[in-house]
């Protein structure tokens, strides 16, 4: 299985929901991370886990709060989004964080804020 | 900080290879170049990476200059399926400052006709 699953595929939310992202891996990876793609623009970095602790945070607002259960599991909690935060969200993962592994990335789940 | 410059568009003939370049003038010493590609609202796909040496798998090559400071993703027989946004990724000190972490360029649009 060399897939990484994302859930929902689309979700619509007004500013004062509480939402969650879900992203599953199977391959075994010890690395997983979300990205935050605008429209027409690269894919950014949010967050890093690496064996399930979270090694790398890029200066993300606390209204995204990451989670990573186990090794196979990483999910995205929303809460008090901005219209400014509607963005097509992507999970990958790697069988680590080095330099020369790459990522698999999921499908994304495309988020609205209301 | 290593950062990617890549044409913004392209365009090829199918069947015709598709040279693709990617600046990365300030590349250290032991951060690999990866590519990936993004079919419109699909997550993206790994293509290849390499070090200092020229590599080829059965998707792509990648041609990278002596000194590192830049590179070459070639689709040998571009087809109409190729058409995607490229991009050439390495890693870069992040806003946290404590890692480095994979960084997108803004890509470049390929766009294959018959």
């Amino acid at each position: 299985d060399t897939e990484v699953t994302q859930t929902p595929k689309h979700l619509v939310m007004g500013m004062t929901n509480k939402k969650s992202l879900k992203c599953e891996q199977h391959m075994g990876h010890r690395a997983m991370y979300w990205y935050k793609q605008k429209a027409k623009k690269p894919p950014e970095l949010m967050f890093v886990y690496s064996y399930e602790k979270l090694s790398i945070n890029e200066s993300v607002p606390s209204r995204f709060s990451p989670e990573c259960p186990n090794s196979s599991l990483l999910n995205l909690h929303l809460h008090a989004l901005q219209p400014e935060d509607s963005a097509l969200y992507l999970c990958a993962s790697s069988p680590r964080t080095v330099s020369y592994n790459e990522q698999f990335f999921g499908p994304g789940t495309r988020l609205t804020v209301l | 900080d290593a950062k990617t410059t890549q044409p913004p568009s392209m365009d090829c003939a199918e069947g015709r290879a598709a040279n693709l370049p990617c600046n990365h003038s300030t590349i250290s010493g032991n951060e690999y170049v990866y590519w990936y590609r993004q079919i419109h609202s699909q997550g993206p796909q790994y293509i290849i990476h390499g070090l200092k040496n020229n590599e080829t798998n059965e998707m792509a090559s990648l041609i990278i200059t002596e000194d590192r400071k830049s590179s070459t993703l070639i689709l040998p027989h571009a087809t109409l399926r190729d058409t995607a946004v490229y991009y050439c990724i390495v890693r870069v000190l992040g806003a946290s400052g404590g890692s480095y972490i994979p960084t997108f360029g803004r890509g470049t649009s390929l766009i294959v006709h018959p």
